[in-house]
């Protein structure tokens, strides 16, 4: 089992609100990633990270933003949450190696 | 840039029938491949990957993997399905390391595979 984990799992909230979904990684990885999922469907990168202060955008535009200031600590803040941000977000690690990646059980998040 | 391709959205099997899910790729140089399962509401779980070396890969949960060069495939099978093997599986790859951005994994869009009893 990887030693990554993301809270909530579950989250419900109302349009406007701001929210943060935490990820922590307890195996010295230097790199970290974020996904959005829509249900059964394929992943989008939203954000990755290459160590700590460094952040960057990913292949899908998203309106939520990241910050690595620990290693082990990945958060991503939506301001203001709307429905289309209704979606599933997994976190992911790397460290060295053939990069393979190591998933967290994921945030689902549901703006009414 | 990277590809990858799961030509399949869905595959059904009989339990106990071998089962093969497809995955073709493009990448410049040698490729890193990678197969990913990922259970309802849950997060994807690493089953295997192929960086060099014999072409067969042997994972988790008696799954397998073979790399066809010449036919840029990274194809995953199973000799006998089981009903728990029922779930969503993505195929990943990426190039060898050359810089910046070049860590990344690109996976393909999935495919359903469910095993009847």
């Amino acid at each position: 089992e990887a030693d990554i984990y993301q809270t909530p799992r579950y989250l419900v909230i109302g349009t406007g609100k701001k929210i943060t979904l935490e990820c922590s990684q307890t195996m010295g990885h230097d790199k970290m990633y974020w996904y959005q999922q829509d249900p059964g469907m394929e992943l989008h990168l939203i954000h990755y990270s290459y160590g700590v202060n460094s952040t960057e955008k990913g292949d899908l535009s998203s309106e939520s933003t990241v910050s690595r200031i620990r290693t082990e600590h990945f958060p991503l803040t939506l301001e203001s949450a709307r429905p289309s941000h209704t979606s599933q977000y997994l976190c992911a690690s790397s460290g060295q190696g053939a990069g393979e990646l190591f998933f967290g059980e994921g945030s689902r998040l549901t703006v009414l | 840039a990277q590809s990858v391709a799961q030509p399949e959205d869905q595959v059904n099997v009989a339990e106990g029938n071998p089962l093969t899910v497809k995955c073709t790729y493009s990448v410049s140089g040698n490729p890193y491949l990678f197969w990913y399962v990922q259970y309802p509401n849950r997060g994807l779980q690493f089953l295997l990957k192929y960086i060099t070396g014999d072409n067969l890969v042997k994972g988790s949960y008696g799954f397998e993997a073979e790399f066809n060069k010449s036919q840029t495939s990274f194809h995953l099978k199973k000799p006998s399905a089981l009903v728990s093997d029922s779930a969503l599986y993505f195929c990943a790859v990426r190039a060898p390391y050359s810089g910046a951005g070049s860590y990344q994994l690109t996976f393909g869009k999935g495919t359903k595979l469910s095993v009847i009893p």
